[in-house]
């Protein structure tokens, strides 16, 4: 699976939206990208994923350049509870495992 | 909640005694997986099942580690001697399985382990 690179932390201000990028240069054709985020001292949990299109759910939506080397996750209106560690993980096909890097810490602020 | 459940939620052993872990995941997924997680690490990958077959391990998976399937539903994951460095959260997933499919993976809440 393709290698992501995430900044280490990023600030948003409540109410305000918060774009995360993702880098993955060396995403292959069939390479999905997978986002989950981590609340302190609980599971991951399952945002959104995308191949080629946006996509958008009722927790975020998630841009995809056309060349595909890198995406934005966009929460639209950030609240406290949306603090959080968000990991960007490039996967291929069923039954892979996922490959989690350092992620963005991101700190929602009143 | 995801629907994947795991127990216990703590754990705390003194170093050398045998621990086992339990993980039930969605009804009906074929695929169940482990993960470790460090302390400041994202999770790692450790071992995943398709039904009751063990399909992959990590070299993480010392040969202390053991995880089994038995009838495809749930998993047990057990540390035989215990030593501090495997304090660690180890959490569950499970997706459906499909073939052909790229699918999801949901988690459960983990089991901290604290190794004395």
């Amino acid at each position: 699976d393709a290698k992501t690179t995430q900044p280490t932390s990023m600030d948003c201000a409540e109410g305000r939206a918060a774009n995360l990028p993702c880098n993955h240069s060396t995403i292959s054709g069939n390479e999905y990208v997978y986002w989950y985020r981590q609340i302190h001292s609980q599971g991951p949990q399952y945002i959104i994923h995308g191949l080629k299109n946006n996509e958008t759910n009722e927790m975020a939506s998630l841009i995809i350049t056309e060349d595909r080397k890198s995406s934005t996750l966009i929460l639209p209106h950030a609240t406290l509870r949306d603090t959080a560690v968000y990991y960007c993980i490039a996967l291929m096909g069923a039954g892979n495992m996922l490959t989690f890097g350092g992620g963005t810490r991101l700190m929602v602020k009143p | 909640d995801t629907g994947v459940s795991q127990d216990p939620r703590h754990k705390i052993t003194k170093r050398g005694q045998n621990v086992t872990f339990r993980c039930d995941p969605i009804s009906e997924h074929n695929r169940l997986y482990w993960y470790r997680q460090t302390l400041g690490q994202g999770p790692e990958f450790l071992t995943y099942f398709q039904n009751e077959a063990q399909l992959e391990k990590s070299r993480l998976l010392s040969d202390r580690f053991s995880a089994e399937r038995p009838k495809g539903s749930f998993s047990t994951l057990e540390i035989q001697r215990t030593e501090q460095g495997d304090s660690a959260m180890y959490l569950c997933a499970s997706d459906p399985g499909l073939v052909g499919y790229t699918d999801t993976q949901y988690f459960g809440p983990g089991t901290r382990l604290t190794v004395l």
